[in-house]
């Protein structure tokens, strides 16, 4: 499997432009996770889906931020308008389910470096 | 809310030498512990995990230990060697997962 794909890689973009970010989780895991990594915070998350339905938000710092799951294997994280604190890197991770509830182990992709100028 | 805190925030230590990382999480409800290695420019990847049934589990250099009861789990690596140098991360898990703010670990050659 190819493992959790982002793109883009790297992002510099001007203060009050739109940024999409955009993730492609493994093929067959039902669960999905946005994750912000700044030094001053850490790992936060940001979103997660369940079968492409949003189950949890509480992370998305404000309504710049938004986030869509069309499908089963296309996730986007979108930010309008941006500003310089939104620079981090972001993360996308992917799992399974579990039977007996809870979900399995994540993977993450490698990452978006997003800078805001 | 849920919150799990990881010691020592930072670590180094000579080649060949041990290193111990501990987390204690609040969720009694978590009951899957997964530790994850973040090398520069990488995504974090899971280099082992334990579940609530289990108290202990190695793999080769690394192992953890979990106590439940005490609601403590914690990262053994023997015999370091300089590429183990990287972020660790410890996580409690249950629907979604809480993670330790990160250990950075340097192993000296």
């Amino acid at each position: 499997d190819a493992g959790v794909i982002q793109s883009p890689r790297h992002e510099v973009t001007e203060m009050g432009q739109e940024v999409t970010l955009r993730c492609k989780p493994i093929s067959g895991h039902n669960s999905l996770f946005w994750y912000r990594q700044t030094m001053m915070r850490g790992l936060e998350l940001l979103i997660y889906f369940n079968n492409n339905v949003p189950i949890d938000d509480s992370g998305m710092p404000e309504d710049r931020f938004s986030a869509k799951m069309p499908n089963a294997s296309f996730s986007t994280l979108k930010i309008q308008p941006s500003e310089p604190r939104d620079s981090a890197v972001y993360f996308c991770a992917s799992s399974r389910d579990l039977l007996g509830g809870g979900t399995d182990t994540q993977y993450f992709g490698p990452g978006t470096r997003l800078t805001v100028l | 809310g849920e919150n799990v805190e990881q010691h020592p925030s930072t670590l180094s230590v000579q080649e060949g030498d041990s290193a111990v990382i501990k987390c204690t999480y609040s969720d009694s409800a978590s009951n899957y512990f997964p530790w994850y290695k973040q090398e520069l420019g990488k995504g974090p990847q899971l280099i082992i995990d334990i579940r609530s049934n289990v108290g202990e589990k190695k793999d080769q250099r690394i192992a953890v230990t979990l106590n439940k009861t005490a609601k403590h789990f914690s990262l053994h690596i023997t015999e370091t060697q300089p590429e183990d140098s990287a972020v660790y991360f410890c996580a409690a898990q249950y629907d979604k997962v809480i993670f330790g703010p990160g250990t950075s670990l340097s192993v000296i050659p």
